[in-house]
């Protein structure tokens, strides 16, 4: 079946240096998602890619999909203790919008 | 109002008991969603709801029972669980809008079954 597999698991870095975390699907995607979940919270949507080869900006953040649609990166500039969390690429599994595959994760902690 | 809203926030149950879970979401969003999550580990999905019918059940369990009484509402009706089911319960919806689908998911249960 189809697997995500997202390095590093875990990262920790100090305030002002900055992380990137990769997401690797082992079938073409349609398109890939990124949530970030807070410690005790629950996952919060941040972007959806479509293209090949898109790259899409919110702020520090930086989204790029891969060319051919099977992987996909999240690099944080200038990390902030506001960005400590997991974060998770979710994929989607099968014909229906509805069904998604999250990755496993990466934990970003911030050291301040 | 972006919110969905999950009661109860925590619950502890004993393996012969009967529970319920409910979800409330008022985006007007066609789909509706039940994941659990165990700690460390990502959401797993287990139900979706579109238009308050079932479409997809990823094989759970059937001491695990959902319920959709109509477009805002969704429950997860629990009886003689295992204690290897205690997890975040998260309820989440969804609506397609301009080719991009956006989860909003709630604050969760946290389910301790003892």
């Amino acid at each position: 079946g189809q697997q995500v597999m997202q390095i590093p698991q875990y990262q920790h870095v100090q305030e002002g240096e900055d992380f990137t975390t990769y997401c690797n699907s082992s079938t073409t995607l349609s398109n890939i998602q990124w949530y970030k979940q807070r410690p005790g919270g629950h996952p919060v949507f941040l972007i959806q890619l479509v293209k090949s080869g898109e790259v899409k900006k919110q702020k520090r953040l930086t989204f790029q999909f891969g060319e051919a649609k099977k992987n996909s990166s999240l690099h944080i500039t200038a990390t902030q203790t506001t960005d400590v969390g997991t974060y998770f690429c979710a994929c989607p599994a099968g014909t229906s919008y509805d069904k998604v595959i999250f990755g496993p994760g990466t934990s970003l902690s911030v050291i301040p | 109002d972006t919110e969905v809203t999950q009661t109860p926030k925590h619950l502890v149950m004993g393996m012969t008991n009967k529970k319920s879970l409910k979800c409330e979401q008022h985006m007007g969003h066609r789909a509706m969603y039940w994941y659990k999550q165990k700690a460390k580990k990502p959401p797993e999905l287990m139900f979706v709801y579109s238009y308050e019918k079932l479409s997809i059940n990823e094989s759970v369990p059937s001491r695990f029972s959902p319920e959709c009484p109509n477009s805002s509402l969704l429950n997860l009706h629990l009886h003689a669980l295992q204690p290897e089911d205690s997890a975040l319960y998260l309820c989440a919806s969804s609506a397609r809008v301009a080719g991009v689908t956006e989860a909003f998911f709630g604050q969760g249960t946290r389910l301790t079954v003892v």
